[in-house]
């Protein structure tokens, strides 16, 4: 089983409207959550980390985080073309091994104009 | 301070070759990271430093695979006897310990193995 799992999608996402992405996480020791943005043969960039429970923005973009059901996800609000991209969510600042982190394999969204 | 810097950015070795790649963190951080990206997956985890201190390596890092940070600047990652499943992204990281802003990526290098 991995340890951080999202779905692949594709996810397709008008333009305008709100992209929703999750990502669920077994290791319960796991302290901070990533999403990367990663365009096709190019590396991921960051678009946020969230650490506590509730929710973290960040212009158009709402991360949430809930521990107790070991749920990340990620909110794209006023969806562009320029978003059509594959999401990375990442695990990590567990006690053993802090800045190591545990990625799911990432879902596609497609912005369709 | 433009980031972390990764070199070479693709590189084509025939299958048995040794290959050797570069990252240069960011100046001030003394944590440094290499993953791995297959296509279709996410980065995963081979090894990190703190300074010159290597402090972890993945089980599944094959002993074929030697990462250095000889004076806790830029590091090296060598891997010997290519073959075909070496075939990936290997992507470099560099942070502070304690903070997780700025966790970026470099550009990373493109390893093909014919």
């Amino acid at each position: 089983q991995k340890e951080v799992e999202q779905n692949s999608g594709p996810l397709s996402v008008p333009e305008g409207a709100i992209a929703s992405l999750n990502c669920t996480y077994s290791d319960r020791g796991s302290q901070s959550f990533f999403w990367y943005r990663q365009y096709s043969g190019k590396s991921p960039e960051l678009i946020m980390f969230i650490y506590s429970n509730g929710d973290k923005e960040d212009g158009r973009f709402t991360a949430q985080l809930n521990k107790a059901s070991q749920y990340v996800s990620l909110l794209i609000r006023d969806s562009q073309p320029s978003d059509s991209a594959t999401y990375l969510c990442a695990g990590g600042g567990t006690t053993d091994s802090w800045g190591k982190l545990q990625f799911g394999a990432g879902t596609q969204v497609v912005v369709t104009p | 301070d433009t980031g972390v810097s990764q070199d070479p950015r693709h590189k084509i070795t025939k299958r048995g070759q040794n290959v050797t790649f570069r990252c240069d963190p960011i100046s001030e951080h003394n944590r440094l990271y290499w993953y791995r990206q297959t296509l279709g997956q996410g980065p995963e985890f081979l090894t990190y430093f703190q300074n010159e201190a290597q402090l972890e390596k993945s089980r599944l890092l094959s002993d074929r695979f030697s990462a250095e940070r000889p004076k806790g600047s830029f590091s090296t990652l060598e891997i010997q006897r290519t073959e075909q499943g070496d075939s990936a992204m290997y992507l470099c990281a560099s942070i502070t310990p304690g903070s997780y802003d700025g966790y970026t990526f470099g550009s990373g290098t493109r390893l093909t193995v014919v």
